[in-house]
């Protein structure tokens, strides 16, 4: 069975800083996809970044890239050059994608709150 | 164009009354999916369908059935809606023979309070 932990259920970082988020899985799937959304204080559910279980290079996308440890079982989020909008619940998530890609599974998310 | 849609936005009813949430997408995808975010922000898959099948059905109470007219529509019905049921509902779509990204697209979700 999919598992998603996120342990840091808050962060507080100073604009400017980088900052990492972290999040481990486990599964017994070869197979499977790592992501992280996004959750404004408005609530929508935003899609920031992609990993799968076979890429061989770290996904990034802008300012964020995913730090992925296979070995570790971690994908940890790293923001580069925080911004105040990038205050926001986090949300770790994984999807085993065997024979059948099963649904999605969510960390508990982390509250970042960019302090100016 | 919103990609995934949801009417209401906002849900306040008494107890004990019968409501729906609809959900629309119009990207082509064959797959939808009904969450419930709690008062703790945990997201919890409900339910799944694909091409209007029911593959995914989790522990849910039988007071809440979901309902797929075709595959760019997902409704949810509640009946006998109870104080726990107060949460924020998210629909999401998927396209699963998308080979490069097997994410989800979510809807901006329905925040129902039961009084």
């Amino acid at each position: 069975a999919q598992k998603i932990t996120q342990t840091q259920p808050g962060m507080f970082v100073q604009e400017k800083e980088a900052v990492t988020l972290d999040c481990t899985y486990d599964t017994s799937d070869p197979s499977y996809g790592l992501f992280w959304y996004k959750q404004p204080s408005s609530g929508e559910m935003i899609f920031l970044i992609y990993q799968g279980s076979y890429d061989q290079q770290n996904a990034t996308e802008g300012r964020y890239s995913l730090n992925f440890q296979k070995a570790r079982k971690s994908a940890n989020l790293v923001i580069s050059a925080s911004q105040l909008g990038d205050s926001a619940m986090y949300f770790c998530a994984m999807r085993d994608l065997g024979w059948r890609a099963q649904k999605l599974v969510f960390g508990q998310g982390t509250r970042l709150t960019i302090n100016p | 164009d919103t990609a995934v849609s949801q009417t209401p936005k906002y849900l306040v009813t008494q107890m004990g009354n019968d409501k729906s949430i609809k959900c629309e997408q119009n990207l082509g995808h064959d797959t939808m999916y009904w969450y419930k975010q709690d008062s703790k922000k945990f997201l919890k898959i409900m339910f799944s369908y694909n091409n209007k099948e029911l593959i995914i059905n989790e522990t849910v109470p039988n007071r809440f059935s979901p309902k797929s007219p075709d595959k760019a529509h997902l409704n949810l019905h509640i009946n006998s809606l109870e104080l726990g049921d107060s949460a924020v509902y998210f629909c999401a779509s998927s396209h699963e023979g998308d080979r490069v990204n097997y994410g989800y697209t979510f809807g901006s979700g329905t925040r129902l309070t039961v009084v």
